[in-house]
């Protein structure tokens, strides 16, 4: 199956740093991959995918993720974290052997601390 | 509002009851996709319905089920239930197939919170 992989639990970042989420991916062919963050007691909300084309993709809020197919990872990334990126943050992947459904990682707890 | 509408929001039950989910899909999605949200087991993906015949089963345990109906609204059922199955539960959608243009995505629902007592 294509899986992807979250290495950290949990990223701690002060206000106005960059911030780096990272994903690493393990697919056969192409991969379609996304970025969702869900917030306490919410459903998960849609960032950025890469589907084909540019390695740099921008998405919501200010957040773009990097994707390299040499080191097969897909990072999130922000130039200045904000408080209110506070979140889980779930880096999946499109699993072609299971209907086209999203495979996750585990998530990642973002804290930017003021 | 993303779209997708799941009811209930929350759901408190007992032990080796039954309920019901119900998700509609985004307008023009045909692809419906369940999923569990449990703190020990993350996000893992139960099942998936495209335009009303089951395309991908996951980690689905044999006492649930899911149909997806002609006006492509899904309902899981949840039997038997145990205090381990509660959980968040999503349902997502999408156009479904290979991505036919740059707005292919999953957009998901807000959730359903099943407590089991």
């Amino acid at each position: 199956a294509q899986s992807v992989a979250q290495p950290e639990d949990q990223v701690n970042v002060a206000e106005g740093n960059p911030l780096t989420v990272k994903c690493t991916y393990s697919v056969s062919g192409n991969p379609y991959l996304f970025w969702y963050v869900q917030y306490p007691n919410r459903g998960l909300q849609f960032l950025l995918k890469y589907i084909t084309g540019d390695n740099l993709v921008k998405g919501s809020y200010g957040f773009e993720a990097e994707f390299n197919k040499s080191q097969t990872s897909f990072h999130l990334k922000k130039p200045s974290a904000l408080v209110s990126d506070s979140a889980l943050y779930f880096c999946a992947v499109r699993d072609s052997n299971s209907g086209y459904a999203l495979n996750f990682g585990k998530g990642t707890s973002l804290l930017v601390t003021p | 509002d993303s779209g997708v509408t799941q009811t209930p929001k929350h759901l408190i039950t007992a032990t080796g009851q039954r309920v019901t989910l119900r998700c509609s899909p985004r307008s023009g999605d045909l692809s419906v996709y369940w999923y569990q949200q449990s703190l020990d087991q993350g996000l893992q993906f139960l099942i998936q319905y495209y335009n009303g015949e089951e395309r991908a089963k996951g980690n689905i345990l044999e006492r649930f089920s899911a149909q997806q109906f002609p006006d492509l609204h899904s309902e899981l059922n949840l039997s038997s239930l145990e205090l381990g199955d509660s959980a968040l539960y999503f349902c997502a959608s999408s156009e479904g197939g290979t991505p036919k243009g740059p707005n292919y995505g999953y957009t998901f629902g807000s959730g359903t919170r099943l407590t089991v007592v």
